[in-house]
């Protein structure tokens, strides 16, 4: 592994199911995120942890979850997928949660949502 | 509330030069980055301001203005390979803000 990566790829969900977004790390970076990204609306803030054991809420939470247990993994958890879910999202990683903190991002997962 | 505004498209000829423009209005501000973004692609890092001036790299240079909330991404000696998305994001609070990005095409 070198950087990010996440899984699936790509994913086709019935509304209403449940599913998580895996995403890994090999950097010791302490900071992670989820963002989501739609046309028109560049990338928004999911959810964000500064270090292991500690997660934030950032600009659309609703409807997400997510853990960090330890360093390398964060993953999303969709508790019950809708429609308006789908969009491509990305995880991204940065050394530090202060000043300069340059994010480096997995390739993105394709979740679609009917 | 994060406020940042960047136009959506623009067209250059290959060779050309093509500045981007980003305006922002933030409750607080630690820095501002651009990304490049190739379709269907994670987006990659391509420079950092966090004072006024220019930071030039290689055929790209970003210019902040602090006091006027105003970025600029220059790109020189267009090459098709930058046709891509460009993202302004600043460092508000800590965690970045991402602009909806400006989508650059090169055509030869």
């Amino acid at each position: 592994i070198a950087g990010i990566t996440q899984a699936p790829t790509s994913q086709i969900l019935a509304a209403g199911r449940r599913m998580t977004l895996r995403c890994t790390q090999d950097m010791r970076h302490n900071a992670m995120y989820w963002y989501r990204q739609d046309l028109g609306l560049g990338l928004r803030l999911i959810h964000y942890s500064n270090t292991a054991g500690t997660t934030g809420k950032g600009e659309v939470p609703d409807g997400y979850s997510v853990s960090r247990a330890n360093t390398d993994d964060f993953p999303l958890t969709l508790a019950s997928a809708v429609p308006s879910q789908t969009s491509v999202y990305f995880c991204a990683s940065s050394a530090t949660s202060g000043a300069y903190n340059e994010q480096f991002f997995g390739p993105g997962t394709r979740l679609t949502v009917l | 509330g994060q406020n940042i505004d960047q136009p959506t498209e623009m067209t250059a000829t290959e060779g050309a030069i093509v500045q981007i423009n980003c305006t922002y209005q933030t409750s607080g501000f630690n820095g501002l980055f651009w990304y490049q973004q190739h379709a269907g692609e994670a987006p990659t890092f391509l420079s950092y301001n966090v004072l006024d001036g220019l930071e030039e790299k290689g055929r790209f240079s970003s210019f902040l203005s602090r006091s006027k909330g105003y970025s600029y991404l220059l790109l020189k000696e267009l090459q098709m390979k930058d046709s891509a998305s460009y993202l302004c994001a600043v460092d508000g609070d800590y965690k970045l803000s991402f602009g909806a990005g400006t989508t650059v095409t090169v055509r030869a």
